[in-house]
């Protein structure tokens, strides 16, 4: 199986602020994913995070508020940017292995802004 | 009508009582279909692929029903820690994963 490290874990921010969230692999990694889930709602897919090109972004998100990076295949970026209230919620790195058609998800992380 | 539906729950179960999930989903190309678990504050974690014989795991039997776009979990005598959220997940041909809302599970003593 994949192991994700994400950081950070959880935060609290400001409104009007952004904040970078890292997600890294312990192996290459085809496919990567961010997903967004708030409070007692399923899961959403943000976007899928392309090595070496830009993201394929879900309908209702965008590159402006939600630029990722993936400079390789064990690593990719989430910037929430210019953060409002409705922004809160747990935001998840996930990894498909091809080879079992599973996908691992990191542990996640908490933000809240204020 | 939702890609997946599942009923939210939460199931109320007593300590070694079956209790089945359903999960009906709306794309007929689906090619893959799987459960997770999510525990409160936790990431979901793959509890089983669900294939087109059915399979089993322990006290986990997975069932798929292609005709009527329906998938089932069961569990049997169910434990304490069983005590979750079970996400029913379908994937088309693409790689993207569809969630369901999850189905809470409270496993009582």
């Amino acid at each position: 199986s994949a192991v994700i490290s994400q950081k950070p874990s959880r935060d609290i921010c400001q409104r009007g602020t952004s904040l970078t969230i890292q997600c890294q692999v312990d192996s290459q990694v085809t496919m990567m994913f961010w997903y967004r889930q708030q409070p007692g709602q399923s899961l959403t897919l943000i976007a899928t995070a392309n090595q070496g090109s830009e993201a394929t972004y879900e309908s209702g998100f965008v590159i402006d508020k939600f630029p990722i990076s993936r400079p390789n295949l064990t690593f990719s970026t989430l910037t929430v940017s210019n953060m409002s209230p409705e922004d809160s919620s747990i935001y998840l790195c996930s990894v498909l292995w091809t080879e079992k058609n599973i996908q691992y998800f990191g542990a996640g992380t908490r933000l809240s802004v204020l | 009508r939702k890609e997946v539906e599942q009923d939210p729950g939460p199931f109320n179960v007593p300590e070694g009582a079956t209790v089945a999930f359903n999960c009906t989903y709306s794309n007929s190309a689906s090619q893959s279909f799987f459960w997770y678990r999510q525990d409160c504050r936790k990431e979901p974690k793959l509890l089983m692929s669900v294939y087109s014989s059915g399979n089993e795991d322990g006290r986990f039997t997975a069932q798929l029903n292609r005709a009527s776009q329906y998938i089932s979990l069961l569990i049997r005598d169910s434990k304490l820690s069983d005590s979750a959220t079970y996400l029913c997940v379908v994937r088309g041909n693409n790689y993207q994963l569809i969630w369901g809302a999850g189905t809470k599970l409270i496993i009582k003593p």
